[in-house]
Parts: structure tokens; sequence; C-alpha cells
């Protein structure tokens, strides 16, 4: 199956500083690959999907823009960043064999002060 | 994407039986029904999918009726461990693999002694 690995876990950033998580997708090829955020005890919201290098669709307006440099690599980023920036970023992807399972990393804590 | 609609919170005794339903009216013909468990600071892991009647694994039951307008999430037993949030979402696989997930707010159950 497949694994993910997110880092850092936890961030804390000053308002206005550049943003860069990464995510890296073991155990498959070409998969489609997933940015959530869950705001403070809300739910995750769907920032940007991938279904391969180069190719990224936003799902909403937002302060972050995500790209696909490999295969199995995801990155989401910011140029400056806001306090409503803050929340727990996921990166995810589907289990192969096209079912609606998903696998989630474990996650990136943000914090914008 | 279909919308979700679930209990915020549910509160359960350890060895009880919980029953979580979800209503998804706009359910559309190609969406699956799929459940996600969440603790704190972790990412969703993945529990049951179904599309319709019963689907049972290890972990849980899917009850779905014949018009997909609901579904609920059955827990044989619950323990203390199975306090988290479960997430009832519709999911759609997407052409060349892949699906598109539309989280909402989740249900917290809480388990005691």
């Amino acid at each position: 199956s497949q694994t993910i690995h997110q880092w850092p876990a936890t961030l804390v950033q000053p308002v206005g500083s550049p943003l860069s998580l990464e995510c890296t997708v073991e155990g498959t090829s070409n998969p489609n690959l997933y940015w959530y955020r869950q705001a403070a005890g809300r739910g995750l919201q769907l920032l940007f999907y991938s279904v391969g290098i180069g190719q990224i669709s936003s799902e909403v307006p937002q302060n972050l823009s995500a790209s696909r440099p490999q295969d199995r690599q995801f990155i989401l980023s910011s140029k400056k960043l806001l306090l409503s920036d803050s929340g727990f970023y996921l990166c995810a992807c589907p289990r192969t064999g096209g079912n609606t399972e998903a696998f989630f990393g474990q996650g990136t804590r943000l914090t914008v002060v | 994407l279909a919308k979700t609609t679930q209990p915020i919170s549910m509160d359960s005794y350890e060895g009880q039986e919980v029953n979580i339903t979800c209503s998804h009216n706009n359910i559309a013909t190609n969406d699956y029904i799929t459940w996600y468990q969440q603790f704190p600071s972790q990412g969703p892991r993945f529990i049951i999918q179904g599309y319709k009647t019963k689907v049972t694994n290890e972990v849980a039951s899917l009850f779905i009726p014949a018009d997909r307008k609901s579904s609920t999430l059955s827990l044989p037993r619950v323990s203390l461990s199975d306090t988290a949030v479960y997430y009832c979402l519709v999911g759609r696989i997407l052409t060349g693999g892949g699906n598109k997930l539309t989280f909402g707010t989740g249900t917290q159950l809480k388990v005691e002694l």
C-alpha cells in the first residue's frame, strides 16, 4: 500500500513569510495527489489536486499555490503567509485500484503569528 | 458533489453499539458513500465504503437504503479508543482513477467507561 510522508510536523511562521510544505509518496506511481486544510474544529477542505506532473487544479481561491515537480512529490507554497493560513495541512493519495479510499499523511500543523 | 449532514457529536459507553447516520439527499448515481475516522492531529483513516445495501468489514458495517439518500455507520462494541471524529462523505471515482473527496465537519464520538 501507499505511504505518504509529510514534513515538517509543526511549523510556526510570522505573517508575511514564505511557506513550503512537502509531500512525497511511496508505493505507487503516477498517483493523484491532494492537499487538504483543516481549520481548528472544522472539517477538511480540499485545496488542490494533481493528476500528474505539472498538472494542478485549485479548488478554492486562496493565498496558496501548489506544484508537482516530480511524479511522487507535491508541494504547497505561499509567498506571503496570512494569519488565516493557519491550520492543519494534509496531503492525500487515493488507494491504487480506483475506489474512494485515500491515504493521508500525518499532516503539518501550521501556526501563523 | 453531494453535501452531507451528520450529527455534530455523540456520546456512548464502552461495549455499546454506535450508529451514526448521515444524510446525502443530492447524491449522484456514480457517487460512493465513504466513512473515515480521524484522531486529533492525525490524518483521516478510511473505515468503509459502499454503494448500496449493506457492507461489512472487520471494523464496521455500513447500511445504505435503496434511495441512497442516507447511510448509517455502525460500530459494534465500541471502546475508549474509538473516540474520534467520524466523517461521512460522498466520493466520486474520477475517470482514470483517483477520487475527489469532500469532507464535512464530521461527528465527534466520545466513548466513556
